[in-house]
């Protein structure tokens, strides 16, 4: 069965620290992989996704992820968090049939 | 241009009563997702409309839920007789069929049921 895990339920880290969010899948074929941000009172935003091709994938915001097949990942990853990454992140893997399968989310808080 | 809206923004209700929420997608998306939110979990799919195929509606929990899309635009998902359990943020999507597989998220419902 499809799933995706992310590990870490809540992480913190230093502003202008370097931060790395975790996502395993379990998915039968290669798989399209996402990584959403979530504010506060806000609809879900894509930051990237892959599909093929360069297992290193640039997004928004200076975010960037890897897929590593021979791990089932793909973690998400930024040089420097500023204060406004602050958010709820999630990792999603799709599609079989007409699904997309979220993981629960990682909450990142950033502290000054 | 505009991007996935949903109304209400909060709604709260009793038990028992019935709820309608509505979402509007982004214009010419063919495709369109509802998704439940509960606190400290992931995204639980619902149901998905394309264009004027059946829906998928494997993903309903129980048969309260129900959502149609008049259209192929507007959708309005209801959940009848609501049950504590409903108490979520209500999630909707549209996406552009082919448009590599890109799914666009409004702000949700937030739904309490007391």
């Amino acid at each position: 069965a499809q799933s995706v895990t992310q590990p870490d339920i809540h992480i913190t880290v230093s502003e202008g620290a370097s931060l790395e969010l975790r996502c395993n899948y379990s998915y039968g074929a290669t798989p399209y992989l996402f990584w959403y941000v979530q504010s506060p009172g806000q609809g879900l935003q894509l930051l990237l996704k892959y599909f093929s091709g360069d297992t290193l994938v640039q997004g928004i915001k200076g975010f960037e992820a890897e897929f590593k097949r021979s791990q089932s990942s793909f973690n998400l990853r930024k040089p420097s968090v500023h204060w406004s990454d602050a958010a709820e992140y999630f990792c999603a893997v799709g599609r079989t049939g007409n699904q997309f399968y979220f993981g629960t989310g990682t909450s990142l808080t950033v502290i000054p | 241009g505009a991007g996935v809206s949903q109304s209400p923004s909060n709604k709260v209700t009793e038990k028992g009563k019935d709820v309608e929420l509505r979402c509007d997608p982004i214009s010419g998306h063919t495709a369109l997702y509802w998704y439940r939110q509960s606190l400290g979990q992931g995204l639980e799919f619902l149901i998905y409309f394309q264009g004027n195929s059946a829906p998928d509606k494997s993903g309903l929990p129980s048969d309260r839920f129900s959502a149609e899309r008049t259209g192929g635009s507007v959708s309005t998902l209801t959940i009848q007789r609501t049950q504590q359990e409903d108490s979520a943020v209500y999630l909707c999507a549209s996406e552009d069929w082919g448009g590599a597989e890109t799914q666009y998220f409004g702000p949700g419902t937030r739904l309490l049921v007391l």
